[in-house]
């Protein structure tokens, strides 16, 4: 299966803003629709992001994503301590599931 | 409400066979657009999704995986099950099931996640 790349980490201070990107190919997120998921230690992801740029019912507009040809990212602002998790990017290749190999948000 | 828990052993032996069932609450697996998948996450790594099941009995899995497992559904129970063989000390991972949404003609993206269950391989 082909993969998607993530910067390993990212860091900014409260109140900024910062942008995660995932770079795919033409067959993945060229293809199909992106989605972001949070993770804290020890919990399941939570869903953050479907469809490349719509929100779940309860995330706040904090979080946005969007998708370019064959890259995705997912920004967010007004960072606050509590985001700090680990984000992952998912796509499909072939009715075949894809994770970006995480990204861990630091807010300094 | 959507929910989802997984249940099986916690421990085995490497070569033995993991069965792992899932039973869910709040929507039907016999619903247009309803799958579940089952993700595994080892310590430190990023999740691996392993297999998906869709309201139609499709059924797709992870590629290098794919001779090892198998999963199905049992919609009158509300339960899907994975079996994946030969175990290995490689698969201890946190495994988990996921319901995933079918959208505009494509699988789509996971919406509900259970809370995983943490699977060891040692001898």
């Amino acid at each position: 299966q082909s993969v998607l790349t993530q910067p390993p980490s990212v860091s900014a201070a409260p109140g900024q803003k910062v942008i995660i990107s995932c770079s795919g190919s033409r067959s993945t997120i060229g293809h199909n629709y992106v989605s972001w998921y949070q993770q804290f230690p020890g919990t399941a992801p939570k869903l953050l992001i479907y469809d490349n740029d719509k929100r779940p019912s309860g995330i706040p507009d904090r979080f946005s994503g969007s998708k370019s040809g064959t890259s995705a990212t997912l920004g967010i602002t007004g960072l606050q301590t509590g985001d700090e998790a680990d984000y992952y990017c998912v796509t499909w290749e072939s009715s075949l599931s894809i994770f970006g190999g995480g990204t861990k948000l630091t807010v300094l | 409400q959507v929910t989802l828990r997984e249940s099986g052993p916690a421990l085995l032996r490497p070569t033995q066979t993991l069965t792992l069932t899932c039973s869910f609450s709040g929507f039907s697996l016999s619903s247009s657009g309803m799958c579940v998948s089952w993700i595994r996450q080892s310590p430190g790594k990023a999740p691996e999704w392993l297999a998906v099941i869709d309201w139609d009995d499709e059924k797709y899995y992870r590629t290098s995986l794919m001779t090892r497992l198998t999963i199905s559904k049992d919609t009158s129970k509300n339960q899907v099950v994975l079996t994946m063989t030969s175990m290995d000390p490689v698969d201890t991972a946190t495994y988990y099931c996921v319901r995933t949404i079918y959208s505009q003609s494509r699988y789509s993206y996971f919406d509900t996640w259970g809370q995983g269950a943490l699977v060891t391989v040692s001898s």
